[in-house]
């Protein structure tokens, strides 16, 4: 089945190292977002990449970083990762592809649930 | 950030009984999308409206895109205890960013 796929799911890190969440997507769409939810609040954007250009919220701080190699994978990279990073953190895409309602309709992720120790 | 007003916050019903929650907003939306999401998963797609006036049934679900294009309700019919979980509504302004804006998400429970 097309979908939205997160590894890993769950990521214990420690304060102030480097950690890296992958996500791929066999539905083929063009935009692809990641989004941090805090416990019993709503999804909230970091960023968006529209095909390969970036898109970066303007209160998501500086320590979040994004990488888009293909059309299948984005990466979102934690450079020093502080207590109050530990979060559920979401991938969602939007497109074209497969199976897909509309263009501007988002599908999400299992989610990563990060852990900083 | 900005955030639609959705409500009720949470409910506690008897397995069997219908479901209500709406979600409103001062501003004009295109698009209005609800998702549901388990606990320790991602929001999965329930139901999505792309016109103002639009009802659209999934199942035992059914969501409606308000006139005025500033709100919209779901409802849930004969809820079952899989329907536990948090339903968030989002709309969407422009098609061309996709940007979502959520509600603050209501919690269901049910009672067996």
């Amino acid at each position: 089945d097309a979908m939205v796929i997160q590894n890993p799911r769950y990521q214990v890190t420690q304060f102030g190292k480097p950690v890296t969440l992958s996500c791929s997507q066999t539905l083929n769409h063009n935009v692809m977002y990641w989004y941090q939810q805090k416990s019993s609040q709503a999804p909230k954007l970091l960023f968006h990449y529209y095909d390969k250009d970036f898109n970066n919220e303007a209160d998501t701080p500086d320590n979040f970083q994004s990488r888009r190699p293909n059309t299948s994978f984005c990466f979102l990279d934690i450079r020093s990762p502080g207590l109050g990073d530990a979060a559920m953190y979401l991938c969602a895409t939007s497109g074209t592809g497969l199976g897909t309602i509309r263009a501007d309709t988002q599908y999400f992720g299992p989610g990563t649930r990060l852990t900083v120790l | 950030g900005q955030q639609l007003n959705q409500s009720p916050q949470s409910m506690f019903i008897q397995e069997g009984e219908d479901v209500s929650m709406n979600c409103t907003s001062s501003s004009i939306f295109n698009t209005w999308l609800w998702y549901k999401q388990d606990p320790g998963e991602g929001p999965v797609l329930l139901i999505a409206l792309y016109k103002a006036g639009e009802l659209t049934s999934n199942g035992r679900l059914t969501a409606q895109f308000g006139i005025t294009r500033k709100d919209s309700f779901l409802n849930i019919s004969a809820s079952i205890p899989s329907d536990v979980g948090i339903y968030f509504c989002a709309g969407q302004r422009s098609s061309n960013t996709g940007k979502l804006i959520f509600g603050q998400g209501t919690t269901l429970q049910v009672k067996p």
